[in-house]
């Protein structure tokens, strides 16, 4: 079964400051997706970006990127210029097989963010 | 676009009465939806697997019978509650995959407490 560690529990970042967040996974397949989700305090999960496993270019939205190693199992994320709005809990997540199929996202237990002012 | 609304967003029920939760997807169309329980602090945990038209498939250790789920649209799922007790009382998240597409997308929570 596939797994999904997140080893920082909580992380701190400065506003306008960068902070990563790291991520690994463990499977043996090879077509799969990744995806960081944002959980604010009012608990609405948020899809911050996602990262096909093909592709080789790390996706980027905006603010956040990521930094995909695929032989390395690792999916971390990276948010620049960090705002006050970016505290919350970030999930990573795992989903294997092709777009059609159903199943279900496998998450990381999630690391806390706080920003300060 | 890709909105999940669910509906109730906080609800209180007695001990023995059964709870419903709807779920839909405003803007696109879902074959496949799935239902989650938070505990405070904690990940979300997988309940269910939903998909239009069958039966949903639950995950070891959910009660079937208690946790029952109706994919009865592409657009609607609901989840029930039956017989509630206050080790029923959690945060309930559902969320829904867009046909053909690899996202999930999450409703905003329903949090229900038994007394």
């Amino acid at each position: 079964a596939q797994t999904v560690t997140q080893s920082q529990p909580e992380m701190s970042v400065q506003e306008a400051e960068t902070v990563t967040l790291s991520c690994t996974y463990d499977t043996s397949e090879s077509d799969y997706y990744l995806f960081w989700y944002k959980q604010p305090p009012s608990r609405q999960m948020i899809l911050v970006i996602r990262q096909e496993a093909y592709k080789q270019q790390n996706a980027t939205e905006n603010r956040f990127s990521v930094n995909f190693q695929k032989a390395a199992k690792s999916f971390s994320l990276k948010i620049s210029d960090s705002q006050l709005g970016d505290a919350a809990m970030y999930f990573c997540a795992y989903r294997s097989g092709p777009n059609s199929g159903n199943t279900p996202l496998v998450f990381g237990k999630g690391t806390r963010l706080s920003v300060i002012a | 676009g890709a909105v999940v609304s669910q509906h109730p967003s906080w609800v209180i029920c007695k001990s023995g009465t059964s709870v419903k939760i709807e779920c839909r997807s405003l803007d696109f169309q879902a074959t496949t939806m799935f239902w989650y329980r938070q505990f405070p602090k904690q990940s979300l945990m997988l309940m269910a697997t939903s998909n239009e038209g069958s039966k949903a498939t639950y995950e070891q250790g959910v009660e079937k019978d208690k946790f029952l789920i109706n994919h009865a649209s592409l657009t609607l799922s609901t989840l029930t509650v039956t017989s509630a007790h206050p080790e029923d009382s959690s945060f309930y998240i559902c969320s829904a995959r867009p046909s053909g597409r690899g996202e999930q997308y999450f409703g905003p929570g329903t949090r229900l407490t038994v007394t």
